[in-house]
């Protein structure tokens, strides 16, 4: 079955340093998602992205987050300037088609912000 | 404003037993979607089920099965014959509107369920 594929799987950063989270969603999907999951609390949606701009963004993502399809598949999280508080697991998702369509998930990278 | 609540944070049981997760949600659209996903300990979201709101039929597959009641507006979750294999978190989520646009999920809290060999 086809995945999205998410790197890295685990990435380290010092507050304040910017970091980029890569997702390469699956190749026909036309909708794509940022979400995270602080350590042992529920799956947070950020964002989301279609037709090359954000149809939709959460509290959660504010200035200091921005994502980006630079080429036909890659798709990014760019986060400015790192707090404590953005440490993390960070999810990408993708699917095919408008509406309620399963959303299928990439195995997540894991922010450590020091 | 939509909301997933799964009261059950934590849930033991011994292998074999069967075991109901809970899911009640809240949400003004009438057309609205409600999903499964696993977090087994590998960390994956793996989609279990999805089940739109005007389909109130249970469905089963395998040793999983889910109780749809509109009534009370739950979703709930039933292993049969529980395994080592289904110990993980288990998200209930919401997904609303009709079909044009994101749609994008809101989960529960999740419930970990650990079964012991």
């Amino acid at each position: 079955e086809p995945e999205v594929t998410q790197t890295p799987s685990h990435q380290v950063t010092q507050m304040g340093q910017e970091v980029i989270l890569r997702c390469v969603p699956i190749s026909n999907h036309l909708y794509f998602y940022w979400y995270r999951q602080i350590l042992g609390q529920k799956v947070e949606f950020l964002v989301s992205f279609y037709n090359n701009e954000i149809s939709e963004k959460s509290e959660i993502f504010d200035d200091q987050f921005s994502v980006e399809r630079p080429d036909g598949s890659n798709f990014t999280l760019k986060i400015r300037s790192t707090k404590l508080e953005d440490s993390a697991m960070y999810f990408c998702a993708s699917k095919w088609t408008a509406g309620n369509e399963k959303l299928f998930f990439g195995s997540g990278t894991q922010l450590s912000v020091l | 404003a939509q909301k997933v609540t799964q009261a059950q944070t934590e849930i033991s049981v011994v292998e074999k037993e069967d075991v109901t997760l809970d899911c009640v949600y809240e949400t003004r659209d009438t057309t609205y979607y409600l999903f499964w996903y696993k977090q087994p300990p590998s960390g994956e979201l793996v989609f279990l089920i999805r089940r739109n709101s005007f389909d109130e039929q249970n469905e089963i597959s395998g040793r999983y099965s889910w109780n749809f009641q509109k009534s009370t507006s739950s979703f709930n979750f039933t292993i049969t014959a529980s395994q080592v294999v289904d110990s993980a978190v288990y998200f209930c989520a919401l997904s609303e509107g009709w079909q044009t646009g994101a749609n994008n999920l809101f989960f529960g809290t999740g419930t970990r369920l650990t079964v012991i060999p």
